[in-house]
């Protein structure tokens, strides 16, 4: 059956530091990949897709960017966080090219930034 | 006008009640649509998809209505354990975007 990881699930980081969170597919290959973030009180904010290796689409102009450098593997990266970067980020996937089947959700990372 | 709205709630029921949420979306195009349970600093979870013709699971039907652009659903004899919010989701064919609503949340008494 297939499973998504994602990590690490709590994180406190400084404002201007660096970030890397990471989300692995198992049991699947080709996925569609997806970041999202939930601001406290919000809904859930499409950050960005990808539907294979080297492949990303970007839906939001910030200072996050994101890099698939395997198939099932899902990368979110800053390089200086800001405040307004605190949220409950999650990864997501699905195996159609159309927007037929629901996704599956990683359990999440709630970064605080202080 | 948001592309996806929900009523936020709170919906407070007793236990065994019948309860139903409804969502709006503004784009006619939208083809694929959903409903997800959250629970409080959790992921969320596929609750069931809904189809054109409304599809029931167990305790939970879901309808749609193209003409005005909404879905709905429904939850029967309400447990404890239904409490959670539920995200009304939707997309449009050819995209991979879902676009979420921000919730209706649910409060199940004892």
């Amino acid at each position: 059956s297939q499973t998504i990881h994602q990590w690490p699930a709590t994180l406190v980081q400084p404002v201007g530091s660096p970030l890397s969170l990471e989300c692995t597919v198992e049991g699947t290959s080709n996925p569609n990949l997806y970041w999202y973030r939930q601001a406290a009180g919000r809904g859930l904010q499409l950050l960005f897709y990808s539907v294979g290796i080297g492949q990303i689409s970007s839906e939001v102009p910030q200072n996050l960017s994101a890099s698939r450098p395997q198939d099932r593997q899902f990368i979110l990266s800053s390089k200086k966080l800001l405040l307004s970067d605190s949220g409950f980020y999650l990864c997501a996937w699905n195996l159609h090219r159309e927007a037929w089947d629901g996704y599956t959700f990683g359990s999440g990372t709630r970064l605080t930034i202080v | 006008r948001k592309e996806v709205e929900q009523d936020p709630g709170p919906f407070n029921v007793p236990e065994g009640a019948t309860v139903a949420f409804n969502c709006t979306y503004s784009n006619s195009a939208s083809q694929s649509f959903f409903w997800y349970r959250q629970d409080c600093r959790k992921e969320p979870k596929l609750l069931m998809s809904v189809y054109s013709s409304g599809n029931e699971d167990g305790r939970f039907t879901a309808q749609l209505n193209r003409a005005s652009q909404y879905i709905s659903l429904l939850i029967r004899d309400s447990k404890l354990s239904d409490s959670a919010t539920y995200l009304c989701v939707v997309a449009a064919s050819g995209t991979y975007k879902y676009i979420f609503g921000t919730g209706t949340r649910l409060k199940v008494l004892a």
